[in-house]
């Protein structure tokens, strides 16, 4: 079956510096790749999507590339800001699983003044 | 205007009770999606409705039913809650079955004491 894996966090980082979460994934079609991120209290917003493979993913300064050969699609952010701290989802899906989103275990980021 | 919405926000009740949580998308998207999410993040697939007929039923017990009156609407009801159902429970809509990025209501958050 369909799976993510992602860094354990917490993520600790001061404000400007470069934020990196690693994602990979095991599917046995050609899934859809996301980044979700959960603000305290919030629900899921989409932060990001890659559909085939090369493809890069882009919003608010967030960016992940869709890698069929490694099997990734990790999520990076040049500079963040304390308004970054949430908690961010890997996810995937694929025809095969009717839509279904296979979530990584959700990586918490902690971005300190 | 709320893309998705659920009702209550918070629901706090004894075991044994039972209850339900109502979901609204105005997307006019065709399908809608039941997760839980546990105490420790992880968000998990219970339930999918597309164009009001059930298509993914993942190893939920028998006591949660969804019921989907029409696409805009989906349903859960609990029977007989158990300590183990307390989680956040998410609703969430997208346009099909096939890679769509999905729109996740605020949550409904499920104390059982």
């Amino acid at each position: 079956g369909n799976s993510v894996t992602q860094m354990e966090g917490p993520v600790t980082l001061s404000e400007e510096a470069f934020l990196t979460i690693n994602c990979t994934y095991t599917a046995t079609g050609y899934p859809s790749l996301f980044w979700y991120v959960q603000y305290p209290g919030e629900g899921l917003q989409l932060l990001l999507k890659a559909t085939k493979a090369d493809d890069k993913g882009s919003n608010k300064g967030f960016e992940a590339t869709y890698r069929k050969e490694t099997t990734s699609f990790h999520l990076e952010k040049g500079s963040v800001q304390v308004s970054d701290s949430a908690v961010y989802f890997c996810a995937l899906s694929d025809r095969d699983s009717w839509g279904k989103l296979q979530f990584g275990a959700g990586t918490q980021v902690v971005v300190t003044p | 205007d709320t893309a998705v919405s659920q009702t209550p926000k918070y629901l706090v009740t004894q075991m044994g009770n039972d209850k339900s949580i109502k979901c609204e998308q105005n997307l006019g998207h065709d399908t809608m999606y039941w997760y839980k999410q546990d105490s420790k993040k992880f968000l998990k697939i219970m339930f999918s409705y597309n164009n009001k007929e059930l298509i993914i039923n993942e190893t939920v017990p028998n006591r949660f039913s969804p019921k989907s009156p029409d696409k805009a609407h989906l349903n859960l009801h609990i029977n007989s809650l158990e300590l183990g159902d307390s989680a956040v429970y998410f609703c969430a809509s997208s346009q099909g079955l096939d890679g769509y990025e999905q729109y996740f209501g605020p949550g409904t958050r499920l104390t059982v004491t």
